[in-house]
């Protein structure tokens, strides 16, 4: 069964420094998106991406975030100067719909971003 | 805004016990409604979900029916296993999805 991967699963960095978190959607989809699971707390969404530009995004998703498609595989997520509070679970997710009845997202098995 | 509220865990159960997780929601329009779940280490996979009202949406012995009027979506199954322990996302979708907190359920041998 296709799969959502995303690398790396687990990473730890300095307070201020850059983190790019990728993901390789499923082949055949066009929607992307990514999530993030705080300890203990609920998934939340951050940014949809559909025919490389951004769709929606939260109030979470700052200008410290972007996302970017580089080549027709992969999907990022970048966080600039990341703070303590971005310590959490990120979560790549893709769907060929993308709206209606009939979407449904495929989400990888996350990245576990911890900030020093 | 659109929103759903599960109850809070850890439930634990006794194997072959009867299971049944709450959800409620809110929402304007007619949402699509989702039960996901994450096993221990993996990402959120889709157990199941329903499109539309009275719809029952069903996957591995676990079922859930959407109830406009009450604005519900409980997870239930008649016989847990052990191997059903890990972390159940309700949720729904006008579009992106919104997620409920989660609810950790544990099933001792």
């Amino acid at each position: 069964e296709p799969e959502v991967t995303q690398t790396p699963s687990h990473q730890v960095t300095q307070m201020g420094q850059e983190v790019i978190l990728r993901c390789v959607p499923i082949s055949n989809h066009l929607y992307f998106y990514w999530y993030r699971q705080i300890l203990g707390q609920k998934v939340e969404f951050l940014v949809s991406f559909y025919n490389n530009e951004i769709s929606e995004k939260s109030e979470i998703f700052d200008d410290q975030f972007s996302v970017e498609r580089p080549d027709g595989s992969n999907f990022t997520l970048k966080i600039r100067s990341t703070k303590l509070e971005d310590s959490a679970m990120y979560f790549c997710a893709s769907s060929r719909t993308g709206t209606g009845r009939a979407n449904v997202l495929t989400f990888g098995a996350g990245s576990r971003l911890t900030v020093l | 805004g659109d929103s759903v509220t599960q109850m809070e865990g850890p439930v634990t159960l006794s194997e072959e016990a009867f299971l049944t997780i709450n959800c409620t929601y809110t929402a304007t329009g007619y949402p699509s409604l989702f039960w996901y779940v994450q096993y221990p280490g993996e990402g959120l996979q889709l157990l199941l979900k329903a499109t539309k009202a009275d719809d029952k949406g069903s996957n591995k012995g676990f079922e859930a029916t959407y109830r406009k009027e009450t604005t519900s979506f409980h997870l239930e199954k008649g016989s847990v296993q052990v191997s059903d322990s890990a972390v159940y996302f309700c949720a729904l979708s006008p579009d992106k999805i919104i997620f409920g907190k989660g609810t950790r359920l544990h099933i001792l041998p």
